[in-house]
């Protein structure tokens, strides 16, 4: 079945720091792929997304990158705020079937430090 | 912009019990997933449905049933609560079977004690 693997946290940045969160999948089709974010004790909010390959989501500075070749969808950005603390999931979504449901990664704590 | 609603926020239930918690997806979304997300773990995928009809369904237990009803609100019904079952829950929304984009609400904590 399909399967989304991340990094695992937590991870630790100060201010203005450079940010990588990995993150690689498994899937039977051709996925769609999420990262979503959520805040302490706050529900799931959509941060990017990416429908084919070599397309590249983008929002709030954070941008992921679809690579079809090594099963990829890292999460970037080039400096992170304190407001950037939060956990992030990697999910995917199978194309062709009737329904969309999100299968996450195990998500990734970040705690960003002024 | 109205966003997912779902009722109650927090649940405080013991073993055995019974438990519904309520969502109301977005307006003109016909769409409904739920979804568990355990203590420090990732969210699964429960259970969807389509046009009030369910169109899939995931790990849930069979002591677990939910529906969706005429105005598209969903109840997911919870018997025979287990220690277990403490968890957030989440409902998600989307027009249409939309692959694109799901709108989650900000969930229902529910604690069995």
């Amino acid at each position: 079945g399909d399967s989304v693997t991340q990094m695992e946290g937590p991870v630790t940045l100060s201010e203005e720091a450079f940010l990588t969160i990995n993150c690689t999948y498994t899937a039977t089709g051709y996925p769609s792929l999420f990262w979503y974010v959520q805040y302490p004790g706050e529900g799931l909010q959509l941060l990017l997304k990416a429908t084919k390959a070599d397309d590249k989501g983008s929002n709030k500075g954070f941008e992921a990158t679809y690579r079809k070749e090594t099963t990829s969808f890292h999460l970037e950005k080039g400096s992170v705020q304190v407001s950037d603390s939060a956990v992030y999931f990697c999910a995917l979504s199978e194309e062709g079937g009737s329904n969309y449901k999100l299968t996450f990664g195990k998500g990734t704590l970040l705690t960003v430090n002024p | 912009a109205a966003g997912v609603i779902q009722s109650p926020r927090h649940l405080i239930k013991e073993k055995r019990e019974t438990a519904t918690l309520k969502c109301y997806p977005i307006p003109r979304h016909d769409t409904v997933y739920w979804y568990q997300q355990g203590p420090g773990q990732d969210p699964q995928f429960l259970i969807s449905f389509y046009e009030k009809m369910q169109s899939d369904k995931g790990s849930i237990p069979d002591r677990f049933s939910a529906q969706q009803f005429s105005d598209y609100h969903s109840e997911l019904n919870m018997s025979s609560l287990e220690l277990g079952d403490s968890a957030l829950y989440f409902c998600a929304s989307s027009r249409g079977l939309d692959l694109y984009e799901q709108y989650f609400g900000p969930g229902t904590r529910l604690t069995v004690t």
